[in-house]
């Protein structure tokens, strides 16, 4: 097993829809939790951050984290074309430490 | 302010060849590292620095080398590349320590290997 699953997709939507994201893991140290955004040919950039359980509102995105359930999600609502990217889950066990580890990826299409 | 760079964007090598990609950044980060991506496998850590003079091997190590002469740049070499290399390939860094955990990436560099 993966240290860190994410649904494998792709996933296509149309606008205005509320998107779910997720990510399970296995190593219960984790500690920090995080949601990158890639646009096609371009680095990632980091959308959501989140340390140890709890939710994170910014704008139309929402991150949770249930460390009892090792599972995290990112929701976007009234989903834009915009939107549309490959989105990474991201965890690592301490903020000193920065060593990442991500998930594969799922590429999100909104269409108009 | 540019962040971080890297050179090339795109290269094409052929087999038993070696390279160098190039990393820099102007933000005075402590912490650099290199990832590579592949379809399907997510992001990978190959090597990461926490300051000159110090380099460590991540999870994908093999085949490449690095080092950290300063703390701007962060330097990786293909000693002989093989199309498993294919690949693409980022470069990051952060500030060490401090209550986020926010790493700042390259735009990235294609390498294929024929």
């Amino acid at each position: 097993q993966k240290e860190v699953e994410q649904d494998p997709g792709p996933l296509s939507v149309p606008e205005g829809a509320i998107v779910s994201l997720n990510c399970t893991y296995s190593n219960s140290a984790f500690q920090y939790f995080m949601w990158y955004r890639q646009y096609s040919r371009k680095g990632p950039e980091l959308l959501m951050y989140t340390y140890s359980s709890g939710n994170k509102e910014d704008g139309r995105f929402t991150a949770q984290v249930d460390k009892s359930s090792k599972y995290i999600s990112l929701f976007i609502r009234d989903s834009q074309p915009s939107d549309s990217a490959t989105y990474l889950c991201a965890m690592s066990l301490t903020g000193a430490n920065s060593k990442l580890t991500f998930g594969k990826g799922i590429t999100l299409s909104v269409r108009p | 302010n540019a962040g971080v760079t890297q050179t090339p964007k795109f290269q094409v090598l052929k087999t038993g060849q070696s390279m160098t990609l190039q990393c820099a950044q102007d933000m005075n980060h402590e912490y650099m590292s290199w990832y590579r991506q592949d379809p399907g496998m997510g992001l990978r850590l190959i090597h990461y620095s926490v300051g000159a003079g110090i380099t460590d091997q991540g999870e994908v190590p093999n085949g490449y080398n690095v080092s950290r002469s300063t703390t701007e740049d962060f330097p990786l070499r293909l000693l002989s590349a093989a199309p498993s290399q294919t690949s693409v390939y980022f470069c990051a860094s952060k500030p060490f320590g401090g209550s986020g955990n926010t790493i700042y990436f390259g735009e990235g560099s294609w390498l294929t290997v024929v």
